[in-house]
């Protein structure tokens, strides 16, 4: 089956600085989503990405859609305790006949205040 | 508004064992999802339901786990004869709409522990 792959699998940062993880697909996708999930929650929605090349902010959360449609990254900005959890990326269809969400698996944030 | 809700939150059973969890999507969503969720992996799609029928279930090892849906509404997973691999959470979530990433809202979950 489709496959995303995320990196780094975890990252360890100071309080404050600037975080990149990004998420490749060997299939295309019309959408590209971006979730946090805290211990013992449900993921929630970040970022939602529909458009090649788009690019997406939501705070502090800036996220894009690669060219290819096969990649997409987030960036967090100046990070604070509560920034950490895990995030996942998923690549969807929308509009097809299912739209189910294929996730990656992971990127686990540690912030150190 | 109220979110998806899904009990029991935790369960521990013996392999062999049976076991069900129940979810309750937000009202008026027509779309359910059951996701499985091994520690350290992503959630991975079991079935999906629009109203009270199977879109996709392609996933769901059918030989050990069922689901329903009977009055398009609330739902329920179930798995029986469970195995040690079977240890994971499993999330539900719901959607408006077909795959609508607004609105897809997954719930807090089920951590299941097979021993």
């Amino acid at each position: 089956g489709q496959q995303l792959n995320q990196s780094p699998q975890s990252m360890f940062i100071q309080e404050g600085e600037d975080v990149s993880m990004n998420c490749t697909s060997s299939s295309i996708f019309n959408t590209w989503l971006w979730y946090k999930q805290e211990p013992g929650e449900g993921p929630v929605l970040l970022i939602a990405l529909y458009k090649a090349g788009e690019l997406t902010s939501n705070g502090r959360l800036t996220a894009q859609f690669g060219i290819t449609r096969k990649d997409s990254f987030l960036n967090i900005s100046a990070s604070i305790p509560s920034d950490v959890g895990i995030y996942f990326c998923a690549g969807q269809n929308y509009g097809g006949s299912q739209g189910n969400l294929i996730f990656g698996k992971g990127t686990k944030l540690s912030v150190k205040p | 508004e109220a979110g998806v809700a899904q009990s029991p939150r935790y369960k521990i059973i013996e392999k062999r064992q049976s076991v069900a969890f129940w979810c309750n999507p937000i009202s008026g969503h027509a779309t359910l999802y059951w996701y499985q969720q091994i520690l350290g992996q992503g959630p991975k799609l079991l079935i999906q339901f629009q109203n009270n029928g199977v879109v996709d279930d392609s996933q769901l090892p059918k030989d050990r786990f069922s689901a329903e849906r009977l009055k398009g509404v609330d739902s329920t997973l179930k798995i029986q004869p469970a195995k040690l691999e079977d240890s994971a959470v499993y999330l539900c979530a719901s959607s408006p709409r077909q795959g609508a990433p607004y609105g897809y809202t997954f719930g807090s979950g089920t951590r299941l522990t097979v021993v």
